[in-house]
């Protein structure tokens, strides 16, 4: 099964900060990467999907990068609708699978 | 609209079974694969395993295997979940998310959940 590390687990930021999160897979998942935003109670959101590409909808102040087993979800200008936990995720290999998570909060 | 639409929340004892359900409108629901995601209270998001609804294969996850079943019921365009006998630590609310078969797409459509509380 592939691994996710996700890092930080929780971080602390102010509005119009610049966050970014890093995931890391234990093997090759060329850019089956995505990442989901939840918030507390909510269903989870698709931000970006194939590693860098916007899912329709999403504030162009998310981005995503990486391919092979670096991969990294910036939020530029962080608002205040942005304070969620953020997950990636793979679908290059069965099972898929979930990062464990990336908390952020209001400093 | 598009949208998937689960079943309500559910209040079960250990050892009895379960059925819930996803239904999806507003697009072709074949064109899918199904999957579900559990979320323990308090945790992460975990990955349980999928179905092709066009031709009902599955895979599940190594910690799901032999404890779930998934079925599809197209002429209704419903995906269902079922355990036989439920456990204290199934527990948990249940998503079910579409993704396209092909290319490195996510989970664009989201179920919005059912919570599952199994209690003696």
């Amino acid at each position: 099964d592939i691994q996710m590390t996700q890092s930080p687990s929780s971080l602390s930021a102010s509005v119009g900060d610049r966050v970014t999160i890093t995931c890391r897979t234990s093997q090759s998942i060329k850019t089956y990467l995505n990442w989901y935003q939840q918030k507390p109670g909510k269903v989870p959101r698709l931000l970006i999907y194939a590693a860098s590409s916007l899912q329709s909808g999403v504030p162009s102040r998310f981005s995503g990068s990486g391919s092979g087993t670096d991969f990294t979800l910036t939020i530029n200008n962080l608002q205040p609708d942005d304070f969620a936990t953020y997950y990636c995720h793979q679908t290059y290999s069965v099972p898929w699978t979930f990062g464990q998570g990336t908390k952020v909060e209001i400093k | 609209e598009v949208q998937l639409v689960q079943s309500g929340a559910e209040v079960k004892k250990p050892g009895e079974s379960l059925t819930i359900s996803c239904k999806g409108s507003g697009y072709s629901f074949a064109s899918y694969w199904i999957s579900w995601v559990r979320q323990m209270p308090g945790k992460g998001l975990e990955w349980m395993g999928r179905i092709d609804v066009s031709d009902s294969y599955t895979n599940y996850g190594p910690s799901f295997q032999g404890h779930v079943t998934f079925s599809i019921d197209t002429s209704i365009s419903t995906a269902y979940l079922q355990w036989s006998s439920l456990k204290a630590s199934d527990t948990a609310m249940y998503y079910c998310a579409r993704r396209t078969g092909i290319s490195a797409a996510g989970f664009d459509l989201w179920g919005q959940g059912t919570l599952v509380t199994v209690s003696s």
